[in-house]
């Protein structure tokens, strides 16, 4: 089955700041990729998604990147700000029938003032 | 407002008894989906559901069972046979591509 490694799983930033956190997975057939915030005693909030036919998407501060040929994506936060502290999973699948997402451990990302 | 609920908030269990999570949605999805959560650990599959009765099991379906007899409702209930329900449960729906899911606010199991 799928595998996917996410790192680091903690990271501390000044307002301001970039923030890069970043994924691998095993599954060369994987082509959909979503990156979750989760905030304290929350569920997980989608905020960017990417498919395999995409190599870049940005929305406003957020991007992710993929490279298939590596099999590893990231996520690029700008401009942090402290509000961007959270818990960020990143996530994979096949996207078809019956294939269900495979998450990261997940990265703390705290943005002090 | 459409979404995706769950109750209770806080759920204590004694040993040896079942409990029931419950999740609702009116966001008219077919899929439904239960997962844990521990620190550290990520969010793990325990079952979904792509249509009304009929679900599979995920990584970790040992000690859980579930049904889905209405489109909306998609309840989980920890057996005695879970010997380690100390978590934070998560429910989610979406489209049966499993993208763009929604997840309700979670309920955390604790053993009394």
């Amino acid at each position: 089955g799928e595998n996917v490694e996410q790192h680091p799983s903690t990271l501390s930033v000044q307002e301001g700041d970039s923030a890069v956190i970043k994924c691998t997975y095993s599954d060369s057939a994987s082509n959909y990729f979503p990156w979750y915030k989760q905030e304290l005693g929350k569920g997980p909030q989608l905020i960017i998604d990417i498919r395999s036919n995409v190599g870049e998407k940005k929305d406003q501060r957020i991007a992710v990147t993929l490279n298939k040929t590596a099999k590893h994506f990231s996520l690029h936060i700008t401009e942090t700000q402290p509000e961007d502290s959270a818990v960020y999973f990143c996530a994979a699948s096949k996207n078809s029938g019956y294939s269900t997402l495979t998450f990261g451990k997940g990265t703390m990302l705290l943005v002090s003032p | 407002d459409g979404g995706i609920t769950q109750s209770p908030k806080y759920l204590f269990r004694k040993e040896g008894q079942n409990v029931t999570l419950s999740c609702e949605q009116n966001l008219n999805h077919d899929a439904m989906y239960w997962y844990r959560q521990d620190p550290g650990q990520g969010l793990r599959l325990i079952y979904y559901s792509q249509i009304v009765n009929d679900f599979q099991k995920g990584d970790i379906a040992e000690g859980y069972s579930v049904s889905r007899e209405k489109k909306e409702s998609f309840p989980l209930t920890v057996t005695s046979a879970q010997k380690n329900p100390t978590a934070f449960y998560l429910c989610a729906s979406g489209g049966t591509t499993n993208e763009k899911l929604f997840f309700g606010s979670g309920t955390q199991l604790s053993v009394l």
